[in-house]
């Protein structure tokens, strides 16, 4: 149980364009996910929190504007980038809590996007 | 805030030889702490988690975690390695109690298991 999944795993894109990441938990509800992005060898940074129904809450630094993300429903969390740049080049994840009480401090975490802006 | 600290960016070891991974934090509130593993080009999997209870963790794999709240030390051991526990490992905390807070990261460390 608690499988994330992201679609698609890898794209390129050409810079000026937008790409659509897709985050879905599987088999489990989850009205909270979060979107992280992984530089080479680095750690995670959360780029935004997002909530089913309503606005998303992003992190210092992070451009809304550049990194659209709808929560639509509580299997799918959609991230978009706008106009990438090679500068987004980057790998991204995305991770779910579980609403069920025995799981309730876990997330759980998507296969990941290795996005590539040429 | 919560803060991570994972000091060794990397840790060679050979097969079968045990492997201590560590892991500090800094918060002036309770602390959930996570490891978690990540092989290449993949996600993150957690190996294991600390919310309460018994200090000492087992997790996946044979892994097992120690929470010291004095040293505020979560490090992550194993026995003997194996080939495949080559990844990047990560130790994460988030802040304890009721409601669900975000995961701070450390900056990782790569496991390197030779033969």
């Amino acid at each position: 149980g608690a499988v994330v999944s992201q679609h698609p795993s890898w794209v390129i894109c050409k810079s000026g364009t937008s790409v659509k990441i897709e985050c879905r938990s599987l088999d489990f509800q989850a009205t909270t996910m979060f979107w992280y992005r992984q530089f080479p060898k680095q750690s995670l940074m959360l780029m935004a929190t997002s909530n089913e129904g309503s606005k998303a809450t992003y992190e210092q630094g992070v451009e809304k504007d550049k990194f659209l993300i709808n929560h639509a429903s509580l299997t799918l969390s959609t991230l978009t980038v706008t106009s990438a740049h090679p500068e987004d080049s980057s790998f991204y994840i995305c991770s779910a809590r579980d609403l069920a009480g025995g799981r309730r401090n876990e997330q759980y975490f998507g296969p990941g996007t290795r996005l590539t802006v040429t | 805030a919560q803060s991570v600290t994972q000091l060794d960016s990397q840790v060679p070891v050979f097969e079968e030889a045990p492997v201590e991974l560590r892991c500090n934090y800094s918060s002036s509130v309770s602390v959930y702490l996570f490891w978690y593993v990540q092989y290449p080009n993949q996600g993150l999997q957690l190996l294991l988690k600390y919310l309460s209870g018994s200090t000492l963790v087992k997790g996946i794999n044979g892994f097992e975690a120690e929470f010291n709240k004095s040293q505020t030390s979560f490090h992550l051991r194993k026995p003997s390695v194996h080939i495949s526990d080559t990844a990047e490992y990560f130790c994460a905390v988030s802040e304890g109690g009721v409601g669900f807070q975000k995961l701070v990261f450390g900056t990782g460390t790569r496991l390197l298991v030779s033969p």
